[in-house]
């Protein structure tokens, strides 16, 4: 049962574009949402995170966005840089200490 | 500040050897810990995680465990590998407040020949 879901396994933005990845979750009692970044052989490295009861978070270039009622999250990335290529990880928590981690997608910035 | 330790970064064990992965974490007291594996191609599946000394969860059943000896420290094992455990396998730390966010040591990459 894949509670935490990234559609897009991966995606392809140009530089100095507007980058959009995408998750969705099916456990209503989830209330607080992380984005992370992740380079291969390496851990991953948090990037910004939402409270459910906001619905919008900014942190420079990265901007994450909830809608609770269709149980999505996305994280902007403006303007995307070639450093931001990388893989994308949202996760999810609440109600336990457990983090739920979706699959990932592969963001390429193309200069 | 707080750090998190995990070693080797890279391990190569034939099938049927035991397995002992550990990870301590710096500058922090009671912290929440976690066992994550990455397989090839796939996202960040939890393994196991504990609230305190002792006390483990077992998210998925498989090959292995996990142990808290002390406070800060998180140890992974195997009393025989098999060719599916292979993957990145990652500690990671929570503050023990509650929602927090989640950090992540540098890896230990296995391969099981």
């Amino acid at each position: 049962d894949q509670q935490v879901k990234q559609n897009s396994p991966s995606l392809s933005v140009q530089e100095g574009r507007i980058s959009i990845l995408n998750c969705d979750y099916t456990n209503s009692m989830f209330d607080y949402f992380l984005w992370y970044k992740k380079y291969p052989a390496e851990g991953p490295t948090f990037l910004i995170s939402i409270s459910s009861i906001k619905d919008k978070n900014e942190d420079g270039r990265f901007t994450v966005f909830l809608n609770k009622s269709a149980k999505h999250l996305s994280l902007h990335i403006v303007p995307s840089q070639p450093g931001d290529s990388a893989v994308y990880f949202c996760a999810a928590s609440g109600g336990t200490y457990k983090y739920i981690f979706g699959t990932g997608t592969r963001l390429k910035v193309l200069a | 500040s707080q750090t998190i330790h995990q070693w080797p970064a890279t391990l190569v064990q034939p099938v049927g050897s035991p397995l002992s992965l550990e990870c301590t974490v710096e500058g922090t007291s009671n912290p929440n810990l976690y066992w994550y594996r990455q397989a090839a191609g796939r996202g960040l599946q939890l393994l196991f995680y504990s609230v305190g000394i002792g006390q483990i969860s077992s998210e998925v059943p498989q090959n292995l465990s996990a142990s808290r000896p002390q406070d800060r420290q998180f140890i992974l094992s195997s009393k025989k590998l098999l060719l599916s455990d292979s993957g990145f396998y990652l500690c990671a730390w929570s503050d023990r407040r509650g929602n927090e966010k989640l950090f992540f040591g540098s890896g230990t990459q296995l391969s099981v020949l």
